[in-house]
């Protein structure tokens, strides 16, 4: 059984700082996903990395993977009140998994004004 | 591109009905679509994965033949609750894949059983 620890689970902070929520796990993933979802509706896919090593910038908000492709992270820079919302890491096992994802615990941001 | 729709968004039952979800992948084929359950403030527990055409598979713990999956069209799959009690109560949310590990969220649905 995969597992997927992410961390922090609660992060409260003020507008304007930066922060990094972390992926980590004993097994490879061939991908891992970052969502983001607000309360009442489904998870919005943000980013998809693939490639070891691999780093993606949306705007504000960058994503690695593991050299590994082990673990992940996401990094928020200048922080807003509308970052606010629960982030979740999955990863996809490959192979004849059929595509099932192993999601992380969740971590909720609350950015505030 | 890849947008999943669930129907109804709420709903509100008495105890003892059965409850239907429908998700729809509404702009490609969905090669596999699966269904997960959330509860407050926690990450997503997957129920069922189903593909087109063939018997979905169930996760460890979820009565089949309390939640019924039907998987009839690439881009159409329903859910349904049957002899819902209180403690079915959930946010209930579809996921929808096109041969790729990413999967697309629908909006998801709130069930709340009387």
């Amino acid at each position: 059984t995969q597992l997927l620890e992410q961390s922090p689970q609660f992060l409260s902070i003020q507008e304007g700082e930066n922060l990094t929520v972390y992926c980590n796990s004993s097994s490879v993933f061939s991908s891992l996903q970052w969502y983001r979802q607000e309360p009442g509706e489904g998870p919005v896919l943000l980013v998809t990395v693939v490639t070891g090593g691999e780093v993606k910038k949306l705007k504000r908000l960058t994503f690695q993977f593991g050299d590994a492709r082990k673990d992940s992270s996401l990094h928020i820079t200048a922080a807003q009140p509308g970052d606010t919302g629960l982030y979740l890491c999955a990863g996809a096992a490959g192979g004849t998994s059929y595509g099932k994802l192993t999601f992380g615990q969740g971590t909720i941001l609350t950015v505030h004004p | 591109g890849a947008v999943v729709s669930q129907h109804p968004s709420r709903v509100i039952c008495k105890s003892g009905t059965s409850v239907k979800i429908e998700c729809r992948s509404l702009d490609f084929q969905a090669t596999t679509m699966f269904w997960y359950r959330q509860f407050p403030k926690q990450s997503l527990m997957l129920m069922a994965t189903s593909n087109e055409g063939s018997k979905a598979t169930y996760e460890q713990g979820v009565e089949k033949d309390k939640f019924l999956i039907n998987h009839a069209s690439l881009t159409l799959s329903t859910l349904t609750v049957t002899s819902a009690h209180p403690e079915d109560s959930s946010f209930y949310i579809c996921s929808a894949s096109r041969a790729t590990d990413t999967q697309y969220f629908g909006p998801g649905t709130r069930l709340t059983v009387l």
